[in-house]
């Protein structure tokens, strides 16, 4: 068990529907990152906080958007869902902000689009 | 964008070899890393690299960040069936922002016992 906690596990929604995927991450982490995971690609980083603020920007595309609230948890929305949009989401969190690569990783949501 | 070239893409080994594998990269990275996602899980890093050169061993694995910074192997030795998983190497760009990662697309190893 990483200590990083997500929800859901799974989901499943239809073409231009919106979600939101939510990740708690270890205690006293700071650090979030979400990261995508599909066939085809292998881990592509989308985004990271740290303590509330945005500090890095990988593939994210402008349908998806991503927020760390004060108790840290992070939530990333997904809208306008597409078929392509069908993967694993991975949350991790690290202490620190520039960190050393060493992160803990959830155990990831699965979105399906249909 | 930035790339990493894992090989090889899968291994089916028998239970007791050793088995090897490799990232490259055209660009220089700061850290190499490696991780293990088994089945419905996330990756779980199994090894970290930080200086060019640098050897390290975590039990039967032995990872190695090469001399020119844009590579890395990872070694296992006398493998068993919990090996099983795929195995991602992972690389912080020199110069890069704050800690994201670049991963490959990671090597698939099934364990024949």
């Amino acid at each position: 068990d990483s200590g990083v906690t997500q929800t859901p596990k799974h989901l499943i929604t239809a073409t231009g529907q919106r979600v939101t995927l939510r990740c708690s991450p270890r205690s006293g982490d700071l650090s979030v990152y979400w990261y995508q995971q599909s066939l085809d690609q292998g881990l592509q980083f989308l985004i990271q906080y740290y303590n509330g603020e945005e500090r890095a920007k990988g593939n994210i595309l402008e349908r998806f958007s991503a927020q760390q609230f004060p108790d840290l948890h992070s939530e990333l929305n997904l809208s306008s869902l597409e078929l392509g949009d069908s993967a694993l989401y991975f949350c991790a969190s690290s202490v620190r902000l520039a960190g050393t690569g060493e992160l803990f990783f959830g155990e990831g949501s699965r979105l399906t689009v249909l | 964008g930035q790339q990493l070239n894992q090989s090889p893409q899968s291994m089916f080994i028998q239970e007791g070899e050793d088995v090897s594998m490799n990232c490259t990269s055209s660009s220089i990275f700061n850290t190499w890393l490696w991780y293990k996602q088994d089945p419905g899980e996330g990756p779980v890093l199994l090894i970290a690299l930080y200086k060019a050169g640098e050897l390290t061993s975590n039990g039967r694995l032995t990872a190695q960040f090469g001399i020119t910074r844009k590579d890395s192997f990872l070694n296992i030795s006398a493998s068993i069936p919990s090996d099983v998983g795929i195995y991602f190497c992972a690389g912080q760009l020199y110069g890069g922002s704050q800690g994201n990662l670049i991963f490959g697309k990671g090597t698939k190893l099934s364990v024949k016992p």
